[in-house]
């Protein structure tokens, strides 16, 4: 199985923070990889598919990149609706696998 | 709008067989290929079963192969997960997702999820 590591399991930052969370598959996935957003008691909600696309209606201050077999989710200027844990997941390979999440914080 | 809402969950007695439905809506459900994922409670989420649009092609995570059953009745748009012999570290919110419409992989619709706790 292709196992993702997926860090910061905790991030604190502010309102107006840039925040970066990283996600490293244990083999190649090419950009067969989406990051989720989950919020307490809620269903996770797709944000970045590919790697890099921006899903329909999800803001621009999301944004997603590759450099081989790690991924980044970048969230350009923390606004408070943005408080929530975070998934990667990759469909390279079944079974498809997720990250273990990373929780960010109000510093 | 797409809806998919879950049913059948509830507490179960280890060893026993429930099954989960997910009413879908609002798409075309018989050209999506759809997939159940679970969320033990405070942890993270993890991938179990795929099933084709036509219900040709089912896979599974190691974990529930050969124990639960995916199956569809497109006539019904509804995705079922038929569990077997379920164990106390099986109880999570089981959550049924549809294939992304735009991506090769991933799920850009899910339902709330439906909670199972099996007791002992």
């Amino acid at each position: 199985d292709i196992e993702m590591t997926q860090f910061p399991s905790t991030l604190s930052a502010s309102v107006g923070d840039r925040v970066t969370i990283t996600c490293r598959a244990s083999q190649t996935i090419s950009s067969w990889l989406a990051w989720y957003q989950q919020k307490p008691g809620k269903a996770p909600v797709l944000l970045i598919y590919d790697a890099a696309s921006l899903q329909s209606g999800v803001p621009s201050r999301f944004s997603g990149s590759r450099s081989g077999t790690q991924f980044t989710l970048s969230i350009s200027s923390l606004q408070p609706d943005d408080f929530a844990t975070y998934y990667c997941q990759q469909y390279s390979d079944y079974p498809w696998t997720f990250g273990q999440g990373t929780k960010v914080e109000i510093k | 709008q797409v809806q998919l809402v879950e049913s059948g969950g509830g507490v179960v007695q280890t060893g026993t067989s429930p099954r989960l439905s997910c009413a879908a809506s609002g798409f075309t459900f018989s050209a999506y290929s759809m997939h159940w994922v679970r969320q033990a409670p405070g942890k993270g989420l993890e991938w179990l079963a795929l099933i084709s649009f036509d219900g040709s092609k089912k896979i599974y995570a190691d974990s529930v192969k050969d124990r639960f059953t995916i199956s569809r009745d497109n006539s019904k748009n509804t995705l079922y997960l038929e569990m077997n012999n379920v164990r106390p570290e099986e109880t999570a919110i089981y959550f049924c997702a549809r294939d992304s419409v735009v991506a090769t992989g991933g799920f850009d619709y899910w339902g709330q999820g439906t909670l199972v706790t099996v007791s002992s």
